[in-house]
């Protein structure tokens, strides 16, 4: 079945780039997206990119996509205290508008002053 | 502010007890999702409805079932809470078709005693 693999936690220092990596099986889907829980929170949806792109920009965040290898990683530039929060991958799968999305463990992202 | 309500943020339950769970969307969204949320295991989704009085199972749905009377409520029901059902509970809505970013609620934190 489907499957999204993250590492569980990344610590940075404040000022620096942090790099979120991700992979997922389902090379068929259509979306790919990175949400982020702050603490005691529900998710919230940061930013998504289609497979048929590699690289999407937003200010601070960057995602990258590489369908081959079904690599996908976010990068926080400039990262602050703020940014210190859980942050999954998800996926949607097959070809199907109502296939529910598959989520990551999610990667616990701490940063240091 | 359009948003995914949770009627409890936190609720202590007996074994045994009958529990319900609220969710209610303001988006018109055709979708809905019940998931929980336990440290090391991600998320793991308990039943999800494409549309009212529909629903389908998820990953984990033994000891749960659902209801979704209208369009935007969908309520989860533990028939007899056990201890192993303590947790965090995420509910999420979003449209139908293959962009199908989730709009996540605050959580319910339940402790079963």
């Amino acid at each position: 079945g489907e499957d999204v693999e993250q590492s569980l936690f990344l610590s940075v220092r404040e000022g620096d780039s942090s790099v979120i990596n991700c992979t997922y099986t389902d090379s068929s889907s259509t979306y790919l997206y990175w949400y982020k829980q702050e603490p005691g929170a529900g998710l919230q949806l940061l930013t998504y990119i289609f497979s048929n792109m590699d690289m999407k920009q937003d200010q601070r965040l960057t995602v990258l996509l590489n369908k081959k290898d079904k690599h996908l990683s976010l990068r926080i530039a400039d990262t602050q205290t703020g940014d210190s929060a859980i942050y999954f991958c998800a996926e949607s799968p097959r070809n199907s508008g109502n296939t529910p999305l598959v989520f990551g463990k999610g990667t616990r992202l701490s940063v240091i002053a | 502010d359009v948003k995914v309500t949770q009627s409890s943020r936190y609720l202590v339950k007996r074994t045994g007890e009958k529990v319900f769970l609220e969710c209610v969307q303001d988006m018109d969204h055709e979708n809905m999702f019940w998931y929980r949320q336990d440290p090391g295991l991600g998320l793991r989704l308990i039943y999800f409805s494409y549309d009212v009085k529909m629903k389908e199972k998820g990953d984990i749905p033994e000891g749960y079932s659902v209801s979704r009377e209208k369009k935007e409520r969908f309520s989860l029901i533990l028939e007899s809470a056990s201890t192993n059902q303590t947790s965090m509970y995420l509910c999420a809505s979003s449209r139908g078709g293959r962009s199908r970013g989730y709009t996540f609620g605050s959580g319910t934190r339940l402790t079963v005693v």
